[in-house]
């Protein structure tokens, strides 16, 4: 199965600042087939980003993901106060879909 | 209103089996995927099993001894058994929408397996 490596694991900003997460996978994402989630405390996640950087429904434009092969990031553009969270990347390019461990994003 | 809510026994013995049901509404459940995934306390996220409306299905290699999804179309149900069960089985237990990305989904159900 492909593992998927977030880092770092723990990410300090402040409100307005930009957040750059980081998913690496053990070997290449079949048509880089990657999502992001978010996760805040005591809910479930929500779907952000698809196909590695299409935008879900009613997500804000300060969400964007990038990258191909094994390399993909998410970036927050200006971190608002509901986007500290936990945010976990997944892939569905082989038959085992599997997530990375997550990265929290935290207020400095 | 959420459109899938879990159900299902929170307190499930160790080596029995656990069951449970997701309820979609706001839409019928003959049209997409459908998946269980699952987060033990603290920890992150494992996709367990889809199912689409005809009846095919996928599992995820470490639970496939263990686990059976079903799907109920005249109830748009689909259902999760999973058997044996260990203490390493507790965890909130989600259902959700797709195959390859999630979403919408459940906003889950924890199971505890103790005696």
């Amino acid at each position: 199965e492909i593992v998927l490596t977030q880092s770092p694991g723990t990410l300090s900003l402040s409100p307005g600042e930009r957040a750059t997460l980081s998913c690496r996978a053990s070997e290449s994402v079949s048509n880089n087939y990657l999502a992001w989630y978010q996760q805040r405390p005591g809910q479930a996640p929500g779907l952000l980003i698809y196909d590695a950087s299409s935008r879900a429904t009613g997500i804000p434009d300060r969400f964007s993901g990038s990258g191909s092969g094994t390399d993909f990031t998410l970036t927050i553009s200006r971190l608002e106060p509901e986007d500290f969270a936990v945010y976990y990347c997944q892939q569905y390019g082989s038959s085992t879909r599997t997530f990375g461990q997550g990265t929290k994003v935290e207020i400095k | 209103q959420v459109p899938l809510q879990e159900s299902g026994p929170g307190l499930v013995k160790p080596s029995e089996t656990l069951s449970l049901t997701c309820t979609v509404s706001g839409g019928s459940i003959n049209t997409y995927y459908w998946s269980w995934i699952r987060q033990p306390p603290g920890k992150g996220l494992e996709w367990i099993a889809d199912i689409y409306f005809r009846g095919n299905t996928d599992y995820n290699p470490s639970l496939k001894s263990r686990v059976t999804i079903s799907i109920d179309s005249s109830k748009n149900q689909f259902s999760l058994n999973l058997k044996s069960v260990t203490a390493a089985d507790t965890a909130v237990y989600y259902c959700a929408r797709g195959a390859s990305s999630f979403g919408p989904w459940g906003q889950g159900a924890l199971v505890t397996v103790s005696s």
